[in-house]
């Protein structure tokens, strides 16, 4: 059963311009979703988690439990935001991770 | 400090031969993951493991793939009878605890021929 699902599989966005990432997931309990960046090059590492409720590098998500979504959001894209982002999912015991298939950000200057 | 470490970067078998992976977690963290991620796919959950026992093995795809932690600290996944479909870039990840950030390795890329 696919638990968390990015539709887009690439979005390209201009310098400056606002950028959504879509997330939803199908989970009926209490779940703690992420988001974890992958730039060129590096190692997949955690951009920001819904308990934290935090801006990390102007990205911000907000967990809409009635529209099971976790959209990623940035008001003005930057040429350094252009990377492959992936939606997670765990359950409340942390035990199991899902990931989503990815989305990939390209950011034309 | 040191981050998690894989090794090795990469590797290249036979179908049917046996491989092992390892990985070296930060030090202090008491959760480890295992992840098999194919191309064009998100990293995908095989095993948790807090502390030297398997808390969740359920990812696990069949009984060919096997994981260890024995200490602890290094964890080792092993795969018998490696198939063409085995072929995918294995990812470690460790944590303090398991609600916390998750820091991945590398990953080590297996290719079966």
């Amino acid at each position: 059963a696919q638990r968390v699902t990015q539709p887009e599989k690439l979005l390209s966005v201009f310098k400056g311009a606002p950028v959504e990432l879509k997330c939803n997931y199908s989970y009926s309990g209490s779940p703690e979703l992420f988001w974890y960046v992958q730039y060129s090059r590096q190692r997949l590492q955690l951009l920001l988690r819904h308990i934290s409720r935090e801006s990390i590098k102007g990205f911000t998500a907000d967990l809409n439990k009635g529209e099971t979504s976790f959209h990623l959001k940035k008001p003005f894209a930057q040429e350094e935001d252009s990377a492959m982002y992936y939606c997670a999912l765990s359950y409340d015991t942390g035990n199991q991770f899902y990931f989503g298939t990815g989305t990939s950000l390209t950011v034309i200057p | 400090g040191a981050g998690v470490s894989q090794t090795p970067s990469n590797k290249v078998t036979e179908k049917g031969k046996y491989v092992e992976l390892r990985c070296d977690p930060i030090s202090g963290h008491t959760a480890l993951y295992w992840y098999r991620q194919s191309l064009g796919q998100g990293p995908e959950f095989l095993i948790y493991f807090q502390g030297t026992g398997a808390a969740d093995d359920s990812g696990l795809p069949n009984d060919r793939f096997f994981a260890v932690r024995p200490e602890g600290s290094v964890s080792t996944l092993k795969i018998q009878r490696t198939e063409r479909g085995d072929s995918a870039v294995y990812l470690c990840a460790s944590s303090w605890d398991s609600y916390n950030e998750q820091f991945f390795g590398p990953g080590t890329r297996l290719t079966v021929l």
